[in-house]
Formats: structure tokens, sequence, C-alpha cells
């Protein structure tokens, strides 16, 4: 199995809605990650969790929560946004973290669509 | 700063026409290119890495390749199934997790 899947696909809330996006893969992959995607722009980094701890927050605003429950699913809970974070919300996977491993591809799942209003 | 730029932005070619798409990266110390390609509203798929000048990969009509300043993206007769944005992207050794990506290229293969 080589998929990472994502849900909901399309997400549509409000500014004082709490909702959260759900991310799960099953390739026995130690590093997960958010990405953030505006129209006709290149991914942009949000968290790196490693072996279920968080690695990396590249400062986001504290609407954004992530959680890692286990080695197979990442969330991302939502709440308070604002019109400006309606965008795609990717979620990736990679065999761990480089550290003189060659593994170092990251899989990408299909995405949340997010509009908020 | 770790930066990759890709060129053309936007590409346009009748089905058939070969043609390739260039990365060009400044790291300091590679440790692996990786090339994407991507379709409207969904996530990047994964095509190939690289890791040293020189190396090549192959998929069907694609062909990577790798030098030390910059990566080239063939595409031999391409067709209209073809047409998306092809993503490049960088890691630094000194990056354990983070991969840095250029803004794309659009590429639209017309029948």
């Amino acid at each position: 199995d080589t998929e990472v899947t994502q849900t909901p696909k399309h997400l549509v809330m409000g500014m004082t809605n709490k909702k959260s996006l759900k991310c799960e893969q099953h390739m026995g992959h130690r590093a997960m990650y958010w990405y953030k995607q505006k129209a006709k722009k290149p991914p942009e980094l949000m968290f790196v969790y490693s072996y279920e701890k968080l690695s990396i927050n590249e400062s986001v605003p504290s609407r954004f929560s992530p959680e890692c429950p286990n080695s197979s699913l990442l969330n991302l809970h939502l709440h308070a946004l604002q019109p400006e974070d309606s965008a795609l919300y990717l979620c990736a996977s990679s065999h761990q973290l480089a550290g003189g491993s060659s593994y170092n591809e990251q899989f990408f799942g299909p995405g949340t669509r997010l509009t908020v209003l | 700063e770790d930066q990759v730029t890709q060129s053309p932005e936007a590409l346009r070619l009748q089905e058939g026409e070969s043609s390739s798409l260039n990365c060009s990266y400044t790291v300091s110390g590679l440790r692996g290119l990786f090339w994407y390609r991507q379709d409207p509203g969904k996530g990047p798929e994964f095509l190939f890495t690289l890791y040293s000048a020189g190396e090549e990969k192959e998929k069907e009509r694609l062909k990577a390749t790798l030098t030390k300043k910059e990566s080239f993206l063939h595409i031999t007769a391409p067709k209209p199934e073809d047409s998306a944005t092809y993503l490049c992207a960088v890691q630094a050794r000194s990056s354990a997790s983070k991969i840095i990506f250029g803004s794309g290229t659009r590429l639209s293969i017309r029948p």
C-alpha cells in the first residue's frame, strides 16, 4: 500500500467553527507532514512529525493545531480560521527524517480543499 | 540561502513535440532532488529522486537528469494526459526534514 489518504475531500467552515482534517498512511512511514497550498503556488510546509513527536512548526498561527495520535494518523485541528486560510491542505509522509537514510521521498495525499467563509 | 528556480513558468506543446523543463538550484550540500507531477486540485505525485550529479532516471515518456547546478525533466513525444504542473524540490544535507519547492512549470499538451 503506497497511499496516503485524507478526509474530508472538501470542507466549508465559518470563522467560528471548529473542524479537523485527518490523514492516514499504512506504509510504515515514521515522518508525517502538513502543507498548505494556495492556487498556482508550491506547497508550503506547516508542521513535521517524527516518530509521533512534533519536530518542526513553521511559525504557524495557533488557530492550526496538529496532532499525531499514532504512527499512522495525523490530524489538523482548525479553530477560528480566517478567509485567507482557504487553501488546499496536503498531508505527506516519508520513511523517516533524513539522517543518512536515502529514503527521503515524501508521498502526498490528495488533499483537503478548505473554504473559510 | 537555499533556492529552487523552475523555468519556463508555463509551456504549451503539440502532442508528440518533445521538450525539457529546467530546475536550477542553489543549496548548501544537496541531499536529494525530487520531481513531482501535480494535477489541478490534487496532491503532488512523486516521480523521481536524484542524489548525485550525472544520475538519470526514466519513467515512460519522462527522463530526469542532474548536474551540480540544475536538473532537467525531458518529455519525449508527450501526450495530452501528460498535461500537469511539474514541481521540482530539493533537500539540503543540513535539513533532516524540509524540502524546498520551486514554483513549478505548467505543462499543456495539445492534441
